[in-house]
């Protein structure tokens, strides 16, 4: 069965510095590895995702991720926060046993903004 | 920009009523799910249907119902809501072809049961 792990339930950077948030997954093959966003009393918004193809995936509003399989490993960086950035951030891992179609989701990383 | 629908967006209803939770989407996805959401935890898939007349349970357990009679249409239904059932509802819908796999979701509905 597929797990995901997100380290770190909230997570704080001042404006204009480098967002990391973390996500490992356990698969025994290869899934595909989704993240998303969720702004307060919404739904979630896909950021990125990877399925096959170049490991490094760039997604909307400058988010991108790298995808290494040796790490079991899925981290979503921006290189400069903006205050709108400060939402609840969830990883997603696929079922291959289900056609990829069914998800599995951490947590959720909590990210703030610091002015 | 996803369409995805989901009436009404926040519920609060006594013990033993019967409720509706409504899901609608335009995109001509084939697929649709059901997730329940607690604060601060993860999504649990509860409810999904890979097409007209179909309906599976997924991994969490619920008292709630779903059906599927038409492509964009997936209500849930519980017969008699208790303070358990509290939380928020995300429905999601999928395109089965093309390769995409990503699920999109409605805005979610918060059930609070009194």
């Amino acid at each position: 069965a597929q797990s995901v792990t997100q380290l770190g339930s909230h997570v704080s950077v001042s404006e204009g510095a480098l967002v990391l948030l973390r996500c490992n997954y356990s698969s025994s093959v290869p899934p595909y590895l989704f993240w998303y966003v969720q702004y307060p009393n919404q739904g979630l918004q896909l950021l990125l995702k990877y399925t096959t193809g170049a490991t490094l995936v760039k997604g909307i509003n400058g988010f991108e991720a790298e995808f290494k399989k040796s790490e079991t490993s899925f981290h979503l960086t921006k290189p400069s926060a903006h205050m709108s950035d400060a939402a609840e951030y969830f990883c997603a891992v696929s079922d291959p046993n289900f056609g990829n179609e069914k998800l599995t989701f951490g947590t959720g990383t909590r990210l703030t903004i610091i002015p | 920009e996803a369409d995805i629908y989901q009436t009404p967006r926040y519920l609060v209803i006594g013990t033993g009523k019967k409720i509706t939770l409504e899901c609608s989407q335009t995109m001509g996805h084939d697929k649709m799910y059901w997730y329940q959401q607690d604060p601060g935890m993860e999504l649990h898939l509860i409810h999904y249907s890979y097409g007209v007349n179909s309906t599976e349970k997924g991994d969490l357990s619920s008292e709630s119902t779903v059906s599927r009679i038409r492509t964009e249409h997936f209500p849930l239904t519980l017969e008699s809501a208790r303070p358990s059932h509290t939380s928020q509802y995300l429905c999601a819908s999928s395109l089965s072809t093309g390769g995409r796999y990503e699920q999109y979701f409605g805005p979610g509905t918060r059930l609070t049961v009194t």
